[in-house]
């Protein structure tokens, strides 16, 4: 397995542009989370996802975030409108349950100018 | 809501032994993850603890006592490439897991 995919690895826009991360999970693994880590708030969940369907989202830090889980492989985080303070390394991660050991995508690094 | 502390930096010698330390307050805990993460790159998985006691693997071992809340990471024989950030992450009931801010290690010569 090639491990979680993300995409872009790296996205540079200006503030106000739409913005949309991709990850692929691996294969077969129930749980999804997305995170976020800045220097200064270190490595936050924002929302992580089991079989599909959203389980907790209390992290996303305002409704300017949004994420969706179509089907089992594919999910996107999306920003709308994008500030400079969005600016940070957004992390997808998969495991095998609730307990499982959790495998961490490349990232992709946002700069919103 | 949960509490995690770490201490932020440490210093160790090549070769030598060092215990990174984590403390927490949570509900529900179901198990404590240490992630490694090198400057610019993902976490990487190093142990899982749910019940109390050492987990050794390697190098590197894990331990868990439940009633204090308390954690700590133990990297024996130290190498450069140990340099690194060591971040502790409290699993809850929920399947949600929290990290601490993690620990910056540098290994010197």
């Amino acid at each position: 397995d090639a491990g979680v995919i993300q995409s872009p690895r790296h996205e540079v826009t200006e503030m106000g542009q739409e913005v949309t991360l991709r990850c692929k999970p691996i294969s077969g693994h129930d749980y999804l989370f997305w995170y976020r880590q800045t220097m200064m708030r270190g490595l936050e969940l924002l929302i992580y996802f089991n079989n599909n369907v959203p389980i907790d989202d209390s992290g996303m830090p305002e409704d300017r975030f949004s994420a969706k889980m179509p089907n089992a492989s594919f999910s996107t985080l999306k920003i709308q409108p994008s500030e400079p303070r969005d600016s940070a390394v957004y992390f997808c991660a998969s495991s095998l349950a609730q307990t499982g050991e959790g495998f961490f995508g490349p990232g992709t690094r946002l700069t919103v100018l | 809501g949960q509490n995690i502390d770490q201490p932020t930096e440490m210093t160790a010698t090549e070769g030598a032994i060092v215990q990174i330390n984590c403390t927490y307050q949570t509900s529900g805990f179901n198990g404590l993850f240490w992630y490694q993460q090198h400057a610019g790159e993902a976490p990487t998985f190093l142990s899982y603890n749910v019940l109390d006691g050492l987990e050794e693997k390697g190098r590197f071992s894990s331990f868990l006592s439940r009633s204090k809340g308390y954690s700590y990471l133990l990297l024996k024989e130290l190498q450069m490439k140990d340099s690194a950030s060591y971040l502790c992450a409290v699993n809850t009931n929920a399947g949600k897991s929290t990290f601490g801010d993690g620990t910056t290690l540098t290994v010197k010569p």
